[in-house]
């Protein structure tokens, strides 16, 4: 069974700072997703990453994926408040469309 | 492009009565469905799959005759929560995968919140 943990759960940071969350997943997948979600909103899509070593990079965040290791990472750089958001991993299981999602990670960036 | 919408946004309703939830892709042929169930301050936990014109597939745990799913077309499927408890208040979120993107990807809408008096 697919298994996705992300680390931290809760993360509160000041303005201005850089930090890593981190998804951890349990076998083999496919690809790998980093949404953001909002107090009561859905999700938003921020990075899709589909091989090993893939990096991307959208603003303050940037996305980078080791499959060897089963770890995805998702930097923030020089954090705003506006990013205060929980982010969610998501790991598609070898074979089939299904999502698995992580845990989460509430992010609140203080002023 | 993939555009996913959920009607209703919002709905209460008295415990035992039915309420059904719309999913439609807008600009895209949804071959596959998913729905999914967000409790407070928890993750999304999958429900079940559907494809166009055959049963979907529920995960272990999910009763399939508490929570019914159709997908008549290919732009369309309900959620019928079936004698809805408080216990089934959540915040009910689909997404359709299909003809957009790479196929595999899926494309979220903006989630129903559901309250059980």
């Amino acid at each position: 069974e697919l298994k996705v943990e992300q680390n931290p759960l809760f993360l509160s940071m000041q303005e201005g700072k850089n930090y890593t969350i981190y998804c951890n997943y349990s076998t083999t997948s496919d690809r790998l997703y980093w949404y953001r979600q909002d107090p009561g909103k859905s999700l938003e899509s921020l990075f899709v990453l589909l091989s090993n070593g893939a990096v991307k990079q959208e603003g303050r965040l940037m996305a980078s994926l080791d499959t060897k290791a089963r770890l995805s990472t998702l930097h923030i750089t020089a954090a705003v408040h506006d990013l205060s958001a929980t982010y969610f991993c998501a790991v598609t299981t070898s074979g089939t469309y299904k999502y698995i999602f992580g845990t989460g990670t509430r992010l609140k960036v203080l002023a | 492009g993939a555009v996913v919408s959920q009607h209703p946004s919002r709905v209460i309703c008295k415990s035992g009565t039915s309420v059904k939830i719309e999913c439609r892709s807008l600009d895209f042929q949804a071959t596959t469905m998913f729905w999914y169930r967000q409790f407070p301050k928890q993750s999304l936990m999958l429900m079940a799959t559907s494809n166009e014109g055959s049963k979907a597939t529920y995960e272990q745990g999910v009763e399939k005759d508490k929570f019914l799913i159709n997908h008549a077309s290919l732009t369309l499927s309900t959620l019928t929560v079936t004698s809805a408890h408080p216990e089934d208040s959540s915040f009910y979120i689909c997404s359709a995968s299909g003809t957009s993107g790479s196929g595999e990807t899926q494309y979220f809408g903006p989630g129903t919140r559901l309250l059980v008096l």
